[in-house]
Formats: structure tokens, C-alpha cells, sequence
């Protein structure tokens, strides 16, 4: 199975920070990978599928970049909405996997 | 508005079998794959299985927890998905989701979830 890990598993930050989350699979998965952001007691969000490409509705601070084994998750300018958690996924091979979640917090 | 409401989720024993549904509008049902996620409480997501289109196949793929023990079916006619679980054990009490797969040239993603119903396995 593919493995993901992401780093870190917690962040603190402020409103109108720049933060980066990194995704590393333990074998290469081209750019089968998407994003998503769950707020509590709510269904995950969709937010950057193919490594990067943006999914309609997902407002423009949200970026994605990689290929192969790392890939990053970037918001420019962090709101207040944005606090969350966030889950990387490989689409590459079965079984799906995702990644174990970074909780982003307000500081 | 496109939608995906699960149904059909409670308590049960364990070893008991519970049907889960899934019901789709506004869009083509039929034209995508659906897949189930499920999230232990507190926990992280954890990919169940997918079934294709007709279009691929109608085929299944399934995680190695739950191969054997649940099953995926799908009812064009009626745009509802189906989630069969059988054999239900302590560690499959959970929130399942239904999602729908966009495609482009293989699935890239979960493009729409539903609200997700709980499943709790408990004597």
C-alpha cells in the first residue's frame, strides 16, 4: 500500500500567514494527488485535485505543487475560515490512501 | 444542486449486517464512479471501496479491511448507491460518506460528499 505522511500534524498560525503542508508517498504517484480541508462535525472539501489544479468554488490563496513522492499544500493568506484540517489522498493505486491530517489552528 | 444524501445508518451488534445507502441528484448518476470513506471517531479518513460506471465496467475495488465483508452496488435506474456491510465489527463503527470520483483521464478525486451517516457496533 501507499503510504502518505504528512508534516506537520499540527500547525499554529495567525490570520494572514503564509503556511505550507507537505505530503510525502512512500513510492511515486505521478500527480494522482488531491487536498481536501474538513471542518469539525462537517464532510471533507474537495480543494486541489492533480496536484494542483483548483477545484471550482476554492478561492485563489489555495495552491498546490508536486510530483512524484512530495507535494505541498500552500494558502497564501490565511482567513479566518481556513482553519481546519486538511488530508492529502493518492489516487495512483489501490487501495486509496490518505494522508493522516494536519489541524491547522488559529495562534 | 448536486447532492449526495446517505441513509440507512444506526447501531447494530456485532456480527449483524447493516444496508447503507446513498442518494444522488443533479447530475447523470450513471455517468460516474462512487466511492465510501468512513471516519473513526476522532480519527482520520479511511477509504471503504468504490464501484465504476457501467461506462468502466460497474466494477468494485475494495480496502483489504473490508473486502469480503462489505459490498458495493449501485441502481442507475434509481441513482442510489449501496453499501452492504456484513460481519460488522467494533473497529467499523464510523461516519460513512458517500462521494462521487471525478474523473478526467482516470479518478483524480472526491469532487462531492454527502453529509455522511454513523454507523456505531456495539453489543
Amino acid at each position: 500500500d501507499i503510504q502518505l505522511t504528512q508534516s506537520p500534524s499540527f500547525l499554529s498560525a495567525s490570520v494572514g500567514d503564509r503556511v505550507s503542508i507537505t505530503c510525502r508517498a512512500s513510492q511515486g504517484i505521478s500527480s494522482y494527488l488531491a487536498w481536501y480541508q474538513q471542518k469539525p462535525g462537517k464532510a471533507p472539501k474537495l480543494l486541489i485535485y492533480a496536484a494542483s489544479t483548483l477545484q471550482s468554488g476554492v478561492p485563489s490563496r489555495f495552491s498546490g505543487s508536486g510530483s512524484g513522492t512530495e507535494f505541498t499544500l500552500t494558502i497564501s493568506s490565511l482567513q479566518p475560515e481556513d482553519f481546519a484540517t486538511f488530508y492529502c489522498q493518492q489516487l495512483n493505486a489501490y487501495p486509496l490512501t490518505f494522508g493522516q491530517g494536519t489541524r491547522l489552528e488559529i495562534k | 444542486e448536486v447532492q449526495l444524501v446517505e441513509s440507512g445508518g444506526g447501531l447494530v451488534q456485532p456480527g449483524r449486517s447493516l444496508r447503507l445507502s446513498c442518494t444522488a441528484s443533479g447530475f447523470t448518476f450513471g455517468d460516474y464512479g462512487l466511492s465510501w470513506v468512513r471516519q473513526a471517531p476522532g480519527k482520520g479518513l479511511e477509504w471503504v471501496g468504490l464501484i465504476r460506471s457501467k461506462t468502466y465496467g460497474g466494477t468494485t475495488e475494495y480496502a483489504a479491511s473490508v473486502k469480503g465483508r462489505f459490498t458495493i452496488s449501485r441502481d442507475d435506474s434509481k441513482s442510489i448507491a449501496y453499501l452492504q456491510m456484513n460481519s460488522l465489527k467494533a473497529g467499523d463503527t464510523a461516519v460513512y460518506y458517500c462521494v462521487r470520483l471525478l474523473r478526467l483521464t482516470r479518478y483524480n478525486a472526491m469532487d462531492v460528499w454527502g453529509q455522511g451517516t454513523t454507523v456505531t457496533v456495539s453489543s
